[in-house]
């Protein structure tokens, strides 16, 4: 039982350039959210989703499209990197009605 | 809206005094809350979580809160600080349940000699 993986670890982008964030749970979790960490203003929910097929926009979506095509994964897309994406990315899932649990994180910096 | 403070960026304590993190919330309805903490270069763990079954919580590694209604309050304590201890804690509110949190700033707690 992996928990909560991301992928990758670090990434260095461009400004402008797109990537995708991998997150996935093997916990059977239907649950799925995508936070930022920024020095000084813990963390924010960017999109999260209550189950496959459904997702919703957080506190700071913009910049970031999500799809959730099934129980076990919540990519985050990043359409056309800036540099205020810079960040650290947490993917958390959670049963209905439980605990959060958190990935490891990925970093993320924009030239 | 829901809302967190967490009062202290930085809280610095002796190997063995009591730790107390302050956090304030904003909440229009009973709150779900919650204390995370984060070790360098890690993700988030759940420390304790308040569902309004008591009003005292008991956490993993000795922590402990305390949700206060009248002051709209969820302290974290630990009576003895361990070096261990040293990490970085988030106070968060569940919106509509568990499943969407708003996290306070975070304190920052350095365990000393």
């Amino acid at each position: 039982n992996a928990g909560v993986t991301q992928t990758p670890k670090f990434q260095v982008l461009k400004t402008g350039q797109s990537m995708t964030l991998q997150c996935a749970q093997d916990m059977n979790h239907e649950y799925m959210s995508w936070y930022r960490q920024d020095p000084g203003m813990g963390l924010r929910l960017i999109h999260y989703s209550v189950g496959a097929g459904i997702t919703d926009q957080g506190e700071v979506p913009n910049g970031y499209n999500v799809s959730r095509s099934t129980t076990e994964d919540f990519p985050l897309r990043l359409l056309s990197a800036a540099p205020s994406q810079t960040s650290v990315y947490f993917c958390a899932s959670s049963p209905e009605g439980g605990t959060q649990y958190f990935g490891p994180g990925t970093r993320l910096t924009v030239l | 809206a829901q809302s967190v403070t967490q009062l202290g960026s930085h809280v610095s304590v002796s190997e063995g005094a009591l730790v107390l993190l302050r956090c304030n919330y904003s909440s229009s309805v009973p709150p779900y809350l919650f204390w995370y903490v984060q070790y360098p270069n890690q993700g988030l763990q759940l420390l304790l979580k308040y569902t309004s079954a008591a009003t005292l919580v008991k956490g993993i590694n000795g922590f402990e809160a305390e949700f206060k209604k009248s002051e709209t309050s969820f302290h974290l304590t630990k009576p003895s600080a361990h070096m261990s201890d040293a990490a970085e804690y988030f106070c968060a509110v569940g919106v509509g349940g568990y499943n969407k949190l708003i996290f306070g700033a975070g304190t920052r707690l350095a365990v000393h000699p």
